[in-house]
């Protein structure tokens, strides 16, 4: 099974801080890559596809980039609803999985 | 407006089985691939196993931690899709959501609110 790693597992930032967050995978998965929120008691939601597509609706302070083994989220400007665990999943093959994610908290 | 709704989730003791529901509505359901993902208390995301739709073949995968002791069906003419999961372990309790898959069943595009399985004597 393909093996994600994501750093930092946690950091904290201000509002209005840029915040980065690395995936990366132990073998290239082309850019079958997707990036999740999640906030306590809520399901996972999807912020990114492909790498960098980013769904629709979400802001366009999110960015993703990268393609065979690594992979960043980007969060050019944080805002207070931001906070929240963040998870990136390879679905370049099966089994799929995810990262063990990434809490970004208020400093 | 995409909804999922799981449902059956509860207590079970070590050896039991359970049965998830989930209940999908706001897009052509026999056309989804749709996929099981858990997350036990306090740690990340798993993916469980997934079920392509049925002009795609019907066919199912697992994780390996439940080949073999878990199944997944689907009833279009309901719109629904279910988990059975038997010969539970305590490392099965967790939230398990219901997921809809991007295309090809790719990413998870959409996801329930998770029911709560508990395995514990």
């Amino acid at each position: 099974a393909i093996q994600l790693t994501q750093s930092p597992s946690s950091l904290s930032a201000s509002v209005g801080d840029r915040v980065t967050i690395t995936c990366r995978a132990s073998q290239a998965i082309s850019s079958a890559l997707a990036w999740y929120q999640q906030k306590p008691g809520k399901a996972p939601k999807l912020l990114i596809s492909a790498a960098s597509s980013l769904e629709s609706g979400v802001p366009s302070r999110f960015s993703g980039s990268g393609s065979g083994t690594d992979f960043t989220l980007t969060i050019s400007s944080l805002q207070p609803e931001d906070f929240a665990t963040y998870y990136c999943q390879q679905f370049n093959s099966y089994p799929f999985t995810f990262g063990p994610g990434t809490k970004v908290d208020i400093k | 407006e995409v909804q999922l709704v799981e449902s059956g989730g509860g207590l079970v003791k070590p050896g039991g089985s359970l049965r998830l529901s989930c209940a999908a509505s706001g897009f052509t359901f026999s056309n989804a691939w749709m996929s099981w993902v858990r997350q036990a208390p306090g740690k990340g995301l798993e993916w469980v196993g997934r079920i392509k739709s049925k002009k795609d073949g019907g066919t199912t995968d697992f994780a390996a931690p439940v080949q073999g002791r878990f199944t997944i069906s689907r009833d279009d003419s309901k719109n629904t899709v279910s988990l059975q999961m038997n010969s539970l372990e305590t490392e099965d309790t967790a939230v398990y959501y219901c997921t809809k898959g991007g295309p090809m069943g790719t990413y998870f595009d959409y996801w329930g609110q998770g029911t709560l399985v508990t395995v514990s004597s």
